[in-house]
């Protein structure tokens, strides 16, 4: 079983629209959550932690965070051809000297 | 300024060559890591350091060999790497594991190697 599983997609959504990226974890001892923005070619980059249930807004982002079902998730409000990258997410486990990654969804933009 | 500088960021080398890549960091951090990004693969963690000590080894191949003298510094020694270690090679930094909470791993540029 993966630690963290995220559909690869590719997730295509026009510009303007709402995109939701989903992610969920094995390991129910948990205590941060994070999603990283990854360009091609180009190292993860940190958009937002969460690290209490309910929902952390950050811009056009909005991170939701369910530790019962085990679920993170991210929206991003009114997508930008920008926001097209793969979106990894991350989960620091109970044994907190390990981040473990999901291999990412691929979200296009469509203009 | 970056907070996690990698060098050198391309590199290729032979199947008998020794190399090494860099790490340094400039955000205070006592944790510094290595993960392997290999085409269509999660992140996969190779080495973890905290306070200069090696706390993780995820299995990784001797051929592969970190080398951490203080907790800025971290380098990954390379010698008779297979086609196979082909991929993108990221450190990364974070607050030492004491801190529970708001502790953030902050990742370098990543070093592309071409192992031929």
């Amino acid at each position: 079983q993966k630690e963290v599983e995220q559909n690869s997609g590719p997730l295509s959504v026009p510009e303007g629209a709402i995109a939701s990226l989903n992610c969920t974890y094995s390991d129910r001892g948990s205590q941060s959550f994070f999603w990283y923005r990854q360009y091609s070619g180009k190292s993860p980059e940190l958009i937002m932690s969460i690290y209490s249930n309910g929902d952390k807004e950050d811009g056009r982002f909005t991170a939701q965070l369910n530790k019962a079902s085990q679920y993170v998730s991210l929206l991003i409000r009114d997508s930008q051809p920008s926001d097209s990258a793969t979106y990894l997410c991350a989960v620091q486990g109970y044994n907190f000297n390990k981040f473990y990654f999901g291999s990412g969804t691929k979200l296009n933009v469509k203009p | 300024e970056t907070g996690v500088t990698q060098t050198p960021r391309h590199l290729v080398m032979g199947m008998t060559n020794k190399k090494s890549l860099k790490c340094e960091q400039h955000l205070g951090h006592n944790a510094m890591y290595w993960y392997k990004q290999s085409a269509k693969k999660p992140l996969e963690l190779m080495f973890v350091y905290n306070f200069k000590e090696q706390t993780e080894n995820n299995s990784v191949p001797s051929r592969f060999s970190p080398e951490c003298p203080n907790s800025s510094h971290l380098f990954l020694h390379l010698h008779t790497l297979q086609p196979e270690d082909s991929a993108l090679y990221l450190c990364a930094s974070s607050h030492s594991f004491d801190r529970l909470s708001g502790n953030t791993i902050y990742f370098g540029e990543g070093s592309w190697l071409t192992v031929v």
